[in-house]
């Protein structure tokens, strides 16, 4: 078992809708949540960054993190095209440990 | 500020020759520099951790002899990827932390062809 699990997608959806994008992960110990998105060809960039449980907002996008579950989302409301691309959930435990990264979901917001 | 750039962004190289990429923090001391390699829609895998004047540490299954890392200084580390096959052809990203932030920050990447 992968200690972070991402579905791979590919997700499409119209422009204008409210994506969903799911992670679950099975070590106890991570404290810190990152999701990174990353276009065709590039680095990731840091989207949100949570630690612990709870909600973070920044724009259109929310990142929820639910220890008790080991359940990781992010929601981006009012896609837009320039969405498209996939996006990658990171778990770690601090101290300059490693992340570990889900597979990544591509996402595709279509016009 | 937290910028990392990789150098370079895409190498082309015959079989059996050595390729080196660098990765620099350019406004910041780089406590630990990561290696990761991508493969086509597939997610990074971390191949190595390097903190500034120690040995790296590799994960398992990555050949420390064949992918050669070196983190000179706090703002320098470099993989050199020798007698390369065309199966080590993919996409390496180095990342970079620092002590204050618990944040690692991602360089664009370097594609690596080997013919």
């Amino acid at each position: 078992q992968k200690e972070v699990e991402q579905d791979p997608g590919p997700l499409s959806v119209p422009e204008g809708a409210i994506v969903s994008l799911n992670c679950t992960y099975s070590n106890s110990a991570f404290q810190y949540f990152m999701w990174y998105r990353q276009y065709s060809r590039k680095g990731p960039e840091l989207l949100m960054y949570t630690y612990s449980s709870g909600n973070k907002e920044d724009g259109r996008f929310t990142a929820q993190v639910d220890k008790s579950s080991k359940y990781i989302s992010l929601f981006i409301r009012d896609s837009q095209p320039s969405d498209s691309a996939t996006y990658l959930c990171a778990s770690y435990t601090g101290g300059g440990n490693k992340l570990t990264f889900g597979t990544g979901t591509q996402l595709k917001v279509e016009l | 500020g937290a910028v990392v750039s990789q150098h370079p962004s895409w190498v082309i190289c015959k079989s059996g020759t050595s390729v080196k990429i660098e990765c620099r923090s350019l406004d910041f001391q780089a406590t630990t520099m990561f290696w990761y390699r991508q493969f086509p829609k597939q997610s990074l895998m971390l191949m190595a951790t390097s903190n500034e004047g120690s040995k790296a540490t590799y994960e398992q299954g990555v050949e420390k002899d064949k992918f050669l890392i070196n983190h000179a200084s706090l703002t320098l580390s470099t993989l050199t990827v020798t007698s390369a096959h065309p199966e080590d052809s993919s996409f390496y990203i180095c990342s970079a932390s620092r002590t204050d932030v618990n944040e690692q920050f991602f360089g664009p990447g370097t594609r690596l062809t080997v013919l």
